[in-house]
């Protein structure tokens, strides 16, 4: 079975500073994470992904993620928040040893205050 | 280029009736997924199809939900004898291809189907 936390049901940030949105995840396996971005009576927009190799990952709109191991963790970040940012995101896991469908975190509000 | 598309947008209709929501995935991508997203169960994957066929039904929450898609293409989720608990966010989602040589692809969203059981 193949299982994520996002422990924040909600982070406030200023803008301008960073930002933080935790994840952690639990499967047999291999990881594969993913990071997810959802705005207001819109679809999930895909930010970025981590399979093998670099622990850092670079994603879209700045967002970047850092994968570890250790801690089975795979937060979200980004150096200077922008008020544009203020959405849900989702962290999901798929372990690619079995079922194709990704298993998806509850989400977190990230808001940002101008 | 086009996005994932689905229809209808919002579907409202009466408990026991029977509900088809349509998705359209990315033009060339063989892999599609259903999900439904609900305040109280969150995102929960629903079905996988690779091409036509799909090995992993094992989300669907009840013999009233089938799926299927036709000429590696569209997919069709059918709800039989709605239920309000069937009251959700349906969404589809593509990926180039389900399990590649360098893994798991991304996935691609639609906008969803928002269905309404009264």
């Amino acid at each position: 079975a193949q299982s994520v936390a996002q422990p924040e049901d909600q982070v406030n940030v200023a803008e301008g500073n960073p930002l933080t949105v935790k994840c952690t995840y639990s499967v047999s396996g291999n990881p594969y994470l993913f990071w997810y971005v959802q705005y207001p009576n819109r679809g999930l927009q895909f930010l970025l992904k981590y399979i093998t190799g670099d622990n850092l990952v670079k994603g879209s709109y700045g967002f970047e993620a850092e994968f570890n191991k250790s801690q089975t963790s795979f937060h979200l970040k980004k150096p200077s928040a922008l008020v544009s940012d203020s959405a849900l995101y989702f962290c999901a896991v798929n372990s690619g040893g079995g079922a194709d469908g990704l298993t998806f975190g509850k989400g977190t509000h990230l808001i940002i205050q101008p | 280029g086009a996005g994932v598309s689905q229809s209808p947008s919002n579907k409202v209709t009466e408990k026991g009736k029977d509900v088809e929501l349509r998705c359209d995935p990315i033009s060339g991508h063989t892999a599609l997924y259903w999900y439904r997203q609900s305040l109280g169960q969150g995102l929960e994957f629903l079905i996988y199809f690779q091409g036509n066929s799909a090995p992993d039904k094992s989300g669907l929450p009840s013999d009233r939900f089938s799926a299927e898609r036709t000429g590696g293409s569209v997919s069709t989720l059918t709800i039989q004898r709605t239920q309000q608990e069937d009251s959700a966010v349906y969404l589809c989602a593509s990926s180039l291809e389900g399990r590649g040589a360098r893994g798991i692809h991304e996935q691609y969203f639609g906008p969803g189907t928002r269905l309404t059981v009264t």
